[in-house]
């Protein structure tokens, strides 16, 4: 039973424009979210994450949604730069603080020039 | 500030040895959690180490096990080996009491 889900496998999004990345989970209990991001070869690198007290958190062109109701959060990355080209994990917790986190199956992006 | 290091980064074994993985977290951070990220599975949680103490583990036998040293440095161990623990494994460190974590290159185990 997936408990995160990342629907999309892939996408592709012109440079410059805007990339939304969509997870959806299916515990209740989760209440932290995280975002992630991987290059290959390398580790996954935290990118942003929020409580589940909030529905919006911002970080320079990173702002990460939380629709509790729907069990829907998504990650928006404005403007889109080539270097953001990588797999991207959401992960869910059933705390802040605890360590298990509970990982979607990653969404490849790809800026184009 | 050194990051997360594991080693080694690339291991080749045979179906039914063990295998010791190693990992040194980042200054300061005494928590230390591994993952196991497959095509299949995708990344799944392993177990948390915090004060050498084992504080979460996942699903997964008792073949894998680990343990963390009182200078926070964790190993992780896998017995009798099987062809589908064939994987990168992933370990990160964090703040006590903070749920971001940062990882490592990853070990990538290949079973043959």
């Amino acid at each position: 039973d997936q408990q995160v889900k990342q629907n999309s496998p892939s996408l592709s999004v012109q440079e410059g424009r805007i990339s939304i990345l969509n997870c959806d989970y299916t515990n209740s209990m989760f209440d932290y979210f995280l975002w992630y991001k991987k290059y290959p070869a390398e580790g996954p690198t935290f990118l942003i994450s929020i409580s589940s007290i909030k529905d919006k958190n911002e970080d320079g062109r990173f702002t990460v949604f939380l629709n509790k109701s729907a069990k829907h959060l998504s990650l928006h990355i404005v403007p889109s730069q080539p270097g953001d080209s990588a797999v991207y994990f959401c992960a869910a917790s059933v705390e802040q603080g605890a360590q298990k986190l509970v990982f979607g199956q990653g969404t490849r992006l790809t800026i184009n020039p | 500030k050194a990051g997360v290091t594991q080693t080694p980064r690339y291991l080749i074994k045979t179906r039914g040895q063990q295998v010791t993985l190693s990992c040194s977290p980042i200054s300061g951070h005494r928590s230390v959690s591994w993952y196991q990220q497959t095509p299949g599975q995708g990344l799944q949680f392993l177990f948390e180490y915090f004060s050498e103490t084992q504080r979460n583990k996942g699903n997964f036998p008792g073949r894998f096990s680990g343990r963390q040293f009182s200078n926070s440095r964790s190993e992780m161990n896998v017995s009798t080996l099987e062809l589908g623990d064939s994987a990168l494994y992933l370990c990160a460190s964090s703040f006590r009491g903070k749920t971001e974590a940062f990882f490592g290159q990853g070990t990538r185990l290949t079973v043959v």
